[in-house]
């Protein structure tokens, strides 16, 4: 009963250095998300993808590029970290087929630190 | 633009008073509006939600929230805070392919 899935947990990188946070999700859901979370300001979509096969630019995409690798799997890559990005980033999936008559389902997050 | 306001930061109740929690919205069509809480080092759990019907609606733990159309909120209430409820709480709106989040509260529960 794993729900969302995402590695790793915890993340350090120099500003400059790039990484891949993963994500998986087995309820079968054809939307996933990537948020941000950062004090005061909520969540923040960055990206989504509403099926396999495509992805679209959320709220905040700028630095971000992301992966919708089958239905099971959505990834997302910084290319060149800044120290803007540090905060925890949120994976979540939902079973909604129009309009939002399915909630989003969240994984545990992912803190990264840019220094 | 549409947006979600919950207008306090922190909020701090002793166990066993009631609670609740504000949560304004701008949207133009009728919302699907949300509450999620979450824990310390966790993601975030769906307490409750509401598409249409009744507008007072049940989740877990014993929360309830009541929408009103009339002044864009949807708030959420509990009548005997227990010390497991100390989180932070979210109201969201879903709001085209985004699910819009606000800024949320701290509630600390005095023992």
């Amino acid at each position: 009963n794993a729900g969302v899935t995402q590695t790793p947990k915890f993340q350090v990188l120099k500003t400059g250095q790039s990484m891949t946070l993963q994500c998986a999700q087995d309820m079968n859901h054809n939307s996933m998300y990537w948020y941000r979370q950062d004090p005061g300001m909520g969540l923040r979509l960055i990206y989504y993808s509403a099926s396999e096969g495509t992805t679209d630019k959320g709220e905040v995409p700028n630095g971000y590029n992301v992966s919708r690798l089958n239905k099971r799997e959505f990834s997302l890559r910084l290319e060149s970290a800044a120290p803007s990005q540090t905060s925890v980033y949120f994976c979540a999936s939902s079973g909604r087929t129009g309009g939002w008559n399915s909630p989003l389902h969240f994984g545990n997050g992912t803190r990264l630190t840019v220094t | 633009a549409q947006s979600v306001t919950q207008p306090d930061i922190h909020i701090t109740v002793s166990e066993g008073a009631s609670l609740e929690l504000r949560c304004n919205y701008s949207y133009g069509a009728t919302p699907y509006l949300f509450w999620y809480v979450q824990s310390p080092g966790q993601g975030l759990q769906l307490l409750l939600k509401y598409f249409s019907g009744d507008t007072l609606v049940q989740g877990i733990k014993g929360f309830e929230a009541e929408f009103k159309r009339s002044q864009s909120s949807f708030n959420l209430r509990k009548p005997s805070v227990h010390w497991s409820d100390a989180a932070e709480y979210f109201c969201a709106v879903g709001f085209g392919n985004d699910m819009r989040f606000g800024a949320g509260t701290r509630l600390t529960v005095k023992p």
